[in-house]
């Protein structure tokens, strides 16, 4: 009964691949997010879907790529991987795209770039 | 970004002391204020929201809200080693601005 989920775990991969992340909710919620937390450990959003409309793009290179199927889930394509890729990336949901709702992050995907 | 200030750390207290933890905004308009609790290697866990100014008390833990100062804080009382931990203070303003996050070691 995980309330966020994500897969994988860990990825580890070289530079110029192409990965994709998964994420998924059964909370029922609207809202969907991928943050990324660096390796000084501070977290920033990246994107952010309502209803599987994207709502939030913070200014991140164009090679990451979000995708919602549907308000359930939400997933990350990255393209040509680069070094400073490496971080750990976690989506988040909420009941409403509103400040006050709580966000609840799923378990994160460690991603290593060599 | 808006910003979003912690004390530095780490910090250390004994265990059963009070761990005070501060944070500054920077956006004189925010309305939702949120701590979350990282254990190393995990993911952010929710711990306390707090939305109008004064005080929210749930457990051992006390979030102050004062608005005018832009300054929000927790407080964990009776500290033990299962708190030791990095706690991220958060905006949202429809995205969740952190704060650095003020890392916990409560000593046994």
């Amino acid at each position: 009964d995980t309330a966020v989920s994500q897969t994988p775990k860990y990825l580890v991969t070289q530079m110029g691949n192409d990965k994709s992340i998964k994420c998924e909710q059964n909370l029922g919620h609207d809202t969907m997010y991928w943050y990324k937390q660096d390796s000084k450990k501070f977290l920033k959003i990246m994107f952010s879907y309502n209803n599987k409309e994207l709502i939030i793009n913070e200014t991140v290179p164009n090679r990451f790529s979000p995708k919602s199927p549907d308000k359930a889930h939400l997933n990350l394509h990255i393209n040509s991987l680069e070094l400073g890729d490496s971080a750990v990336y976690f989506c988040a949901s909420s009941p409403r795209h509103t400040p006050s709702y709580e966000q609840y992050f799923g378990p994160g995907t460690r991603l290593t770039v060599t | 970004q808006k910003e979003v200030e912690q004390n530095s750390g780490p910090l250390s207290v004994p265990e059963g002391a009070i761990a005070s933890l501060n944070c500054t905004y920077s956006d004189r308009v925010s309305q939702s204020f949120f701590w979350y609790r990282q254990y190393s290697g995990k993911s952010p866990e929710l711990i306390m929201s707090i939305y109008s100014n004064g005080d929210k008390e749930d457990g051992r833990f006390t979030a102050q809200l004062n608005k005018a100062s832009q300054y929000v804080s927790l407080l964990i009382r009776d500290s033990q080693p299962s708190d030791s931990a990095t706690y991220l203070c958060a905006v949202n303003d429809y995205k969740l601005s952190f704060g650095a996050g003020t890392t916990v070691t409560v000593r046994a």
